[in-house]
């Protein structure tokens, strides 16, 4: 089945550095959502951006989607030590299948 | 508003005993989806409920596992005869609409001795 693929699987930054993590799929697509797990918590869901964005803010958050390139990607800016966490992408694809997970980035953020 | 409450949070069992895995979705929700995840990895797609009815369940095993959202009441996740492979995290999500924005429970986890 389509997953998404994180790039890097682990990220270790300094405090107020920019975290950049990469998400690449297999098919097309309907919307493509990011997500964020604290260690041994429930996942947190950060932002959604449509086939037809190309980008999209949320605070500190950017997220660029390019569907010729089948890949995204989440910036953290002006990181903290509060962003150290899991990221993963998650895509449904034409057809309404449920959302698929990629294997996600740990972002250590160390202050 | 409460958000999706998932209980036991931990669950230890012998091998070949049930266990069952609840999960109340947040107020309006009537889209459930159960995850597995295990340590170092991503969810895993289980099953995909609207109230009593299982609309996808190609992620769930055939024999052992069972999932259902009764009109009244949590979804229920169901494992007959455990094995130690079925050890991890299961996480539920619930959501307004299909394949919006999902809200997470904080797992339970499951330990087979």
């Amino acid at each position: 089945s389509q997953q998404g693929e994180e790039d890097p699987q682990a990220l270790s930054i300094q405090e107020g550095e920019n975290a950049t993590m990469n998400c690449s799929y297999k098919t097309s697509i309907n919307n493509l959502q990011w997500y964020r797990q604290n260690s041994g918590r429930g996942l947190v869901h950060l932002i959604l951006i449509r086939s037809n964005e190309r980008e999209k803010h949320s605070g500190r958050l950017r997220v660029t989607l390019d569907t010729s390139k089948k890949s995204s990607s989440l910036l953290i800016t002006a990181s903290r030590a509060a962003d150290t966490a899991s990221y993963f992408c998650a895509t449904d694809s034409v057809g309404n299948t449920p959302l698929v997970f990629g294997k996600g980035t740990r972002l250590s953020v160390i202050a | 508003n409460a958000g999706v409450m998932q209980n036991p949070r931990h669950l230890v069992r012998r091998r070949g005993q049930e266990a069952r895995l609840r999960c109340s979705p947040m107020k309006g929700h009537s889209h459930v989806y159960w995850y597995r995840q295990l340590p170092e990895e991503g969810l895993k797609f289980m099953v995909y409920l609207q109230k009593e009815n299982i609309i996808d369940e190609s992620g769930m095993p055939k024999e052992r596992f069972s999932a259902e959202f009764p009109k009244e009441g949590p979804s229920i996740l169901r494992i007959q005869q455990v094995v130690r492979g079925d050890s991890a995290a299961y996480f539920c999500a619930s959501s307004p609409s299909r394949n919006g924005e999902l809200f997470f429970g904080e797992g339970s986890r499951l330990t087979v001795l």
